[in-house]
């Protein structure tokens, strides 16, 4: 089973609100990752976390707070977004310490609309 | 640095015909490559990757991708193309150097009937 899973779909909300984005897998991988998708673009890496631990922050606003409560959930945490920020966001998780080897699987995403 | 270039934004094949998706690479160490599959409003699916050993890597759906290390390419191929490929199609690439993979800009594959 190499499935992970994002909550949710569609999300909309307006710059003064705090919402979250959850991501789940049950691969017994340790190493997860956030991407951010604008249309018709490649994924661009937003933060990494290896055993739970924040591994890369690509330069991300603070405006989005990565968490990882455990090895299987990942969580973004969104504040004070602006419309720019509005894109698919997507979970990807990979088996070990972020070896270059590993083969990273990705959720279906989140797909995020700021007014 | 590393970086990966997909040369086509746009590749149309008729059903039933071959298909090639190209993608070449620059990294400083050893490569490792992918490629990824996107339909719309959807995640990315991994097709295949090569890591070392035999230059010719099969993978899901009938795709296979060959690895030139002379001219640092990496060109995913299937033999019959079907309507239902028809996708967005990602090339990414990953050193030992570098913990995250870089992707290149995507190659949409329009199959027609």
């Amino acid at each position: 089973d190499t499935e992970v899973t994002q909550t949710p779909k569609h999300l909309v909300m307006g710059m003064t609100n705090k919402k979250s984005l959850k991501c789940e897998q049950h691969m017994g991988h340790r190493a997860m990752y956030w991407y951010k998708q604008k249309a018709k673009k490649p994924p661009e890496l937003m933060f990494v976390y290896s055993y739970e631990k924040l591994s890369i922050n690509e330069s991300v606003p603070s405006r989005f707070s990565p968490e990882c409560p455990n090895s299987s959930l990942l969580n973004l945490h969104l504040h004070a977004l602006q419309p720019e920020d509005s894109a698919l966001y997507l979970c990807a998780s990979s088996q070990g310490g972020l070896a270059a080897t590993d083969t990273q699987y990705f959720g279906p995403g989140t797909r995020l609309t700021v007014l | 640095a590393q970086s990966v270039a997909q040369p086509e934004d746009q590749v149309n094949v008729a059903e039933g015909n071959p298909l090639t998706v190209k993608c070449t690479y620059s990294v400083s160490g050893n490569p490792y490559l992918f490629w990824y599959v996107q339909y719309p409003n959807r995640g990315l699916q991994f097709l295949l990757k090569y890591i070392t050993g035999d230059n010719l890597v099969k993978g899901s759906y009938g795709f296979e991708a060959e690895f030139n290390k002379s001219q640092t390419s990496f060109h995913l191929k299937k033999p019959s193309a079907l309507v239902s490929d028809s996708a967005l199609y990602f090339c990414a690439v990953r050193d030992t150097g570098r913990r995250a993979l870089t992707f290149g800009s995507g190659t949409r594959l329009q199959v027609q009937p």
